[in-house]
């Protein structure tokens, strides 16, 4: 079964940087392309950013490009996203999932991110 | 990269057949064919129900189907049921190599 587990998710201060984790199995990972969903409170999907299979490339929306990393280790079967210089407005549930000719076939179950002083 | 647009909300009776359409432009629906749809009840995780346009996900039911044409795409379910109410989005491949999500569509059985 395939199993996408975010973590790393909480309450951070404005200007602060947190890092979330998520955990796949039940797939070969190294072998697919993952991204970032998010969605804002009441709000609708928001794409992210995605990485290839080896990590050697990566692509973000604008609205987090220079703030936001997506990275991985395929050893660890392990997506990663480095957020920095988090805003109000980074308030979220962020997804990982898993990608199926650039459409999102598994989704993990979110991790809830604050950002707030 | 601006959303896809979608109707905030659409509604139907059970049984009656409904249309979310997901309008976006030649850089994006109109230029890939890998657009695809999630259905996500509340405080749940998106599921993909359809994707490359028509093409239904194991499980999902014939009652649910996709088209496209230009740059709109359209999730048709026929024969509403209870359990359909949620909401709905479309995603689409840019030609800049990003995903692009529509707004969302209320489906509101009545």
């Amino acid at each position: 079964e395939v199993q996408l587990v975010e973590s790393g998710g909480g309450l951070v201060q404005p200007g602060g940087s947190l890092r979330l984790s998520c955990a796949a199995s039940g797939f070969t990972f190294s072998t697919y392309w993952m991204h970032w969903v998010r969605q804002a409170p009441g709000r609708g999907l928001v794409w992210l950013s995605h990485l290839n299979t080896d990590g050697s490339i990566a692509t973000y929306a604008d609205s987090v490009q220079g703030r936001f990393t997506i990275s991985r280790d395929n050893a660890k079967n392990t997506l990663y996203l480095q957020m920095d210089s988090l805003r109000a407005e980074d308030t979220a549930v962020y997804y990982c999932a898993r990608a199926f000719r650039q459409q999102l076939i598994h989704w993990g179950q979110g991790t809830l991110v604050t950002v707030s002083s | 990269q601006s959303a896809l647009t979608q109707p905030a909300s659409v509604s139907g009776s059970p049984g009656q057949s409904i249309t979310i359409s997901c309008t976006g432009t030649g850089s994006d629906v109109g230029s890939h064919n890998s657009v695809s749809w999630y259905q996500q009840y509340p405080g749940k995780a998106p599921k993909l129900m359809i994707y490359d346009v028509s093409i239904r996900t194991s499980g999902v039911s014939k009652r649910f189907s996709g088209s496209k044409s230009g740059n709109t795409a359209s999730l048709t379910i026929s024969g509403l049921q209870a359990e359909d109410e949620a909401d709905y989005y479309c995603s689409s491949y840019t030609t800049s190599t990003t995903l692009v999500f529509g707004g969302g569509t209320k489906l509101t059985v009545l």
